[in-house]
């Protein structure tokens, strides 16, 4: 069983578009982690977030605990926002992560 | 600004070879974690490491594995005697403590011949 799903999977869109990646999850968490995976591989943190909504630059992420849904918004796309975005809960007595598959996220010129 | 750092960026090894991944962690930060992502799959948590000591484990990481930190900066994950499946990519990440983000080191490539 998945304890975390995103969607979408890919998604594909034009340079200007606002982009929404969704992220559900079934267990209670301490917070949620929102990371971008570069083409290379690395790993970037974006946000940790446990309640309402943080904002950097054109990045907006949200969380509603209730629901246990979180989203990632990117405001005015921009090719070099082409990676895949990862939400990974932080869980349990120890805090580890608990990854979900990715979002690959494509903007095209 | 301060980053995590791995070493080597690509190993290749022989199947049933020890190898030794090595990070150094943002000076600051108190607990330190290994993860592995397998070529086209998601990232897996292998192990979190504070106070000279392992607070968690994964399924994954059985005997074959071990972490340490040697010294005052180093963190080290050894694979004792590797296996084919064992080829992934394999990040590091640290953090002040374990309810705030985590940082990333940029990964070590490891290769199981």
């Amino acid at each position: 069983k998945n304890e975390v799903e995103q969607s979408p999977q890919n998604l594909t869109a034009q340079e200007g578009e606002f982009i929404t990646i969704n992220c559900s999850y079934s267990v209670g968490i301490s917070a949620l982690h929102w990371l971008q995976q570069h083409p290379g591989g690395g790993i970037v943190s974006l946000f940790m977030l446990s309640s309402g909504k943080k904002k950097h630059g054109r990045l907006i992420a949200t969380i509603n605990i209730q629901e246990k849904h979180s989203s990632l918004h990117i405001t005015a796309s921009h090719p070099r926002d082409s990676a895949v975005y990862i939400c990974a809960l932080l869980y349990g007595s120890n805090y580890q992560l608990i990854w979900g598959a990715g979002t690959k996220l494509i903007i095209k010129p | 600004e301060p980053e995590v750092t791995q070493t080597p960026s690509h190993q290749v090894t022989q199947m049933g070879q020890e190898v030794i991944l090595r990070c150094v962690p943002i000076s600051n930060h108190l607990y330190f974690y290994w993860y592995r992502q397998i070529l086209g799959q998601k990232v897996e948590f292998l192990v979190s490491f504070y106070n000279n000591e392992i607070s968690e484990k994964s399924e994954i990481f059985d005997d074959q594995f071990s972490v340490e930190r040697p010294d005052g900066s180093n963190f080290t994950l050894k694979i004792r005697s590797t296996k084919l499946e064992d080829s992934a990519m394999y990040f590091c990440a640290s953090s002040v403590n374990p309810y705030n983000e985590q940082f990333f080191g940029p990964g070590t490539r490891l290769t199981v011949l």
